[in-house]
């Protein structure tokens, strides 16, 4: 078990272009989140995974927003077209069987968007 | 939108103080109650986590949970230095999970 990972750690891009981050889970986990942080606030949720199924998904996340877990381990988030406000910390969580309390998530160390 | 409400502090005890964290949520509908601490620049880390009523008691650490009042609070007994933190209160059910902003804990020597 070496925990979350992802990558990349640092994102710098133009206003406008795709960025893509990975999420790598702890392995038994089944259970897959992501989260978005800025500065002086909670982590807000973006969407959950069971497996490769995407369970829930916040309303309030743009269509521009995309996330997948094609075989149930790693997952990736997509934002096409960014804008500046989508600056953030972008924060991967899993939680599950094996390891940890069943629903306690266990968070990567996040990677820090900047739209310039 | 689910809200949850935290006192942003900073709350400042001395070291060996009880340090007395409060969080009140809107969604009458979670079930599980999650503690994070969160140190500048990293991820959250779990604290502690309760699911019914009453107090649960984990070390230093005590969480107290009263459903009827929408209201859960952290007490953290002989608070350290190294308890300084940001300290997110995390309602939830099961599947999502809504964080408030946290309260900074400062633990003075």
């Amino acid at each position: 078990d070496t925990g979350v990972s992802q990558n990349p750690r640092h994102k710098i891009t133009k206003r406008g272009q795709n960025v893509t981050f990975r999420c790598d889970p702890i392995s038994e986990h089944n259970r897959l989140y992501w989260y978005r942080q800025t500065l002086g606030q909670g982590p807000e949720f973006l969407t959950y995974f069971q497996n490769e199924a995407q369970l829930e998904k916040s309303r309030l996340l743009s269509d521009r927003f995309s996330a997948e877990r094609p075989k149930g381990s790693f997952s990736t988030l997509e934002i096409q077209r960014t804008e500046q406000g989508d600056s953030a910390m972008y924060l991967c969580a899993s939680s599950g069987p094996g390891v940890g309390e069943p629903y306690e998530q266990y968070f990567g160390p996040g990677t820090r968007l900047t739209v310039t | 939108q689910k809200e949850v409400e935290q006192n942003s502090g900073p709350l400042s005890v001395p070291e060996g103080a009880i340090a007395s964290l409060n969080c009140t949520y809107s969604d009458r509908g979670s079930q599980s109650f999650f503690w994070y601490r969160q140190y500048s620049g990293k991820s959250p880390e779990l604290i502690m986590f309760i699911y019914s009523n009453g107090d649960k008691e984990d070390g230093r650490f005590t969480a107290q949970l009263n459903k009827a009042s929408q209201y859960v609070s952290l007490l953290i007994r002989d608070s350290q230095p190294s308890d300084s933190a940001t300290y997110l209160c995390a309602p939830g059910d099961f599947n999502k999970f809504y964080f408030g902003s946290g309260t900074k804990l400062n633990v003075k020597p």
